[in-house]
């Protein structure tokens, strides 16, 4: 199949970390991506990692990957309120031409 | 530098009539590729374009078509609209490259009565 699964929700405090996790299907996928979708826009792109790649830090973002258990998860230090929003894993397929994506997580600050 | 745009954000249609939405894909770009965006859930993919062919599709009827002109541009058309067909569309553009990240708009939400 071709189904990525994420939670469906996490809460949070201001200041705390956030871990979204990911399980995706494809073992053939190449790249991995975070998306991030807030109230009536389309969604934008957060950061991706290849999947040679255990690890991806950018900034605050924390992209950690576990190839033999394809599990995927997305690290927020020091989360805002601001980083409330949805966000979506999702991978290549068919040869890196079609992105598939979760369901999303829908991430809840709490200042 | 103007990003993804698509035309018109609100739609409202009956059952049974037919509904054609536009997209411009961001300056550079030369793919573009269609989702629906169901309430509550993740986005789902339809097709994508390149060359103005149909490259790839997902699990949509034929109701569901698209076209791809010279300059990018494209159009999503359904026919026959259901009332499940309710949703946002969101088109995505990217480079003609195997894994280039996507580019979205902000959709068109489409409401059908």
């Amino acid at each position: 199949g071709e189904d990525v699964e994420q939670s469906l929700f996490l809460s949070v405090r201001e200041g705390d970390s956030s871990v979204i996790n990911c399980t995706y299907t494809d073992s053939s996928s190449t790249y991995l991506y975070w998306y991030k979708q807030e109230p009536g826009a389309g969604l934008q792109l957060l950061t991706y990692i290849f999947s040679n790649m255990d690890m991806k830090q950018d900034q605050r973002l924390t992209v950690l990957l576990n190839k033999k258990d394809k599990h995927l998860s997305l690290r927020i230090a020091d989360t805002q309120t601001g980083d409330s929003a949805i966000y979506f894993c999702a991978e290549s397929q068919d040869g890196g031409f079609k992105t598939i994506f979760g369901a999303g997580t829908r991430l809840f600050v709490k200042a | 530098d103007a990003g993804v745009t698509q035309s018109p954000t609100h739609l409202i249609k009956t059952r049974g009539q037919q509904v054609t939405l536009r997209c411009s894909p961001k300056s550079g770009h030369d793919t573009v590729s269609w989702y629906q965006q169901a309430l509550g859930q993740g986005p789902q993919f339809i097709f994508q374009y390149y060359e103005e062919e149909e490259r790839q599709r997902g699990n949509f009827p034929d109701r569901f078509s698209g076209h791809q002109f010279p300059n990018y541009s494209s159009e999503l058309n359904v026919n026959a609209l259901l009332l499940g067909d309710s949703a946002l569309y969101l088109c995505a553009s990217s480079e003609n490259s195997r894994n280039s990240p996507l580019h979205f708009g902000n959709g068109t939400r489409l409401t059908v009565t």
